[in-house]
């Protein structure tokens, strides 16, 4: 079945510091790729996406390239903020169903 | 605008209870998605109901259920508990139809089983 895999975290930065977040994909057909943010008790939301090989996602700062030959969605910032501190989902749909498939979150701490 | 909400927000019960989650979603949206969310785990889907109706399922047993109601929020419910079900359960609202409609998510609802 379809299925994400996300680099494990926490990942430790310092402000202002460059950020890489990797993760990679398995699906039958062309699936639609996602990055979720999720703050303390706060419930998930989009951070961007990407519905078709090649396309970029990008906000706030944050960019993720949808490769389909290396099967890959890697989240990229390049100087991150103390508030960017939360925890990060990769996820993806497969083509024709709403069901959103998520990878196990990698957790961001950015100090000061 | 309201935007998803979930109620209760914390709940406490024992091995062998039920419980019944409640599910709003946001303003104009007609289909409700159910998400499972073990701590330290990304969200695992449970099912999704669109126009009263069950139309997807992910791998949970039957004692998991839900409904929808003609106002479009949902119930989840879930029978004889076990420890394993203790987490956050998530509630997403979007748009019918089978191409991607974004999903957007509530704060959730911890609970805990004893």
């Amino acid at each position: 079945g379809d299925s994400v895999t996300q680099m494990e975290g926490p990942v430790t930065l310092s402000e202002e510091a460059f950020l890489t977040i990797n993760c990679t994909y398995t699906a039958t057909g062309y699936p639609s790729l996602f990055w979720y943010v999720q703050y303390p008790g706060e419930g998930l939301q989009l951070l961007l996406k990407a519905t078709k090989a090649d396309d970029k996602g990008s906000n706030k700062g944050f960019e993720a390239t949808y490769r389909k030959e290396t099967t890959s969605f890697h989240l990229e910032k390049g100087s991150v903020q103390v508030s960017d501190s939360a925890v990060y989902f990769c996820a993806l749909q497969n083509t024709g169903f709403q069901k959103l498939v998520f990878g196990t979150g990698t957790r961001l701490l950015v100090s000061p | 605008d309201a935007g998803v909400t979930q109620s209760p927000t914390h709940l406490i019960k024992t091995r062998g209870q039920q419980v019944t989650l409640r599910c709003s979603p946001k303003s104009g949206h007609d289909t409700v998605s159910w998400y499972q969310q073990a701590l330290g785990q990304g969200p695992q889907f449970i099912f999704q109901y669109y126009e009263e109706e069950e139309r997807q399922r992910g791998n949970f047993p039957d004692r998991f259920s839900g409904h929808q109601f003609p106002n479009y929020s949902s119930e989840l419910n879930v029978n004889a508990l076990l420890l394993g079900d203790s987490a956050l359960y998530l509630c997403a609202s979007s748009l019918g139809g089978d191409n991607y409609n974004e999903q957007f998510f509530g704060p959730g609802t911890r609970l805990t089983v004893l």
